[in-house]
């Protein structure tokens, strides 16, 4: 049983491009989260969805970054128009039924460089 | 004020040495609460859950005190591969991870 898969596992993007970061969950996982960490700082969470349903973007910034999760195929977290300040590790984790006290299982995460 | 804090440390010991880091965390409605370990920016591994009653996992003790909002993890017998950031995690209502910005573990030959 393969664990949560994200890819690419490097990302170089220069000013104003486009990165798109995917996550796949455990199987049968239907429960995805995104975490952001910065250099030398926690990891900071930013969106939490459903199988095509967003269900907390409090920690999403406003402008240039969306999340989906459709009914086929993997999470995209999208950062448009990246600046120097988006480069970051972003972690992907995945939860059966998104109940209380159930652990998360995180991705390996995909670690966001912009020139 | 830091919805989960932590000192950073770091904290160095010698091999053998026992080392215990704190957490204190400010929503007194948080549900669980979790101990995270992470190696060189790689993803975070789940170490231990925290309950009110204390559990311990072989060298690891987590402790929880809800009235002081506060979370231990003690480690015996330190090892040189538990060099590593400790990162005390609360869980809310709506099942979000809150994490706190991590302790720092060096343990010497």
């Amino acid at each position: 049983n393969a664990g949560v898969m994200q890819n690419p596992r490097h990302l170089v993007r220069r000013r104003g491009q486009e990165a798109r970061l995917r996550c796949s969950p455990m199987k049968g996982h239907s429960h995805v989260y995104w975490y952001r960490q910065l250099p030398e700082e926690g990891l900071k969470f930013m969106v939490y969805l459903q199988k095509e349903n967003i269900i907390d973007e409090s920690g999403m910034p406003k402008e240039r970054f969306s999340a989906e999760f459709p009914k086929e195929g993997p999470s995209i977290l999208r950062i448009q128009q990246v600046v120097r300040g988006d480069s970051a590790a972003y972690f992907c984790a995945s939860s059966p039924t998104g109940g209380a006290r159930e652990k998360l299982f995180f991705g390996s995460g995909t670690q966001l460089s912009v020139l | 004020r830091k919805e989960v804090e932590q000192d950073p440390g770091p904290f160095n010991v010698p091999e053998g040495a026992t080392v215990a880091f704190n957490c204190t965390y400010s929503n007194s409605a948080s549900q669980s609460f979790f101990w995270y370990r992470q190696d060189c920016r790689k993803e975070p591994k789940l170490l231990m859950s925290v309950y009110s009653s204390g559990n311990e996992d072989g060298r690891f003790t987590a402790q929880l005190n809800r009235a002081s909002q506060y979370i231990s993890l003690l480690i015996r017998d330190s090892k040189l591969s538990d060099s590593a950031t400790y990162l005390c995690v609360v869980m809310n209502a709506g099942n979000m991870l809150t994490f706190g910005g991590g302790t720092r573990l060096m343990v010497k030959p």
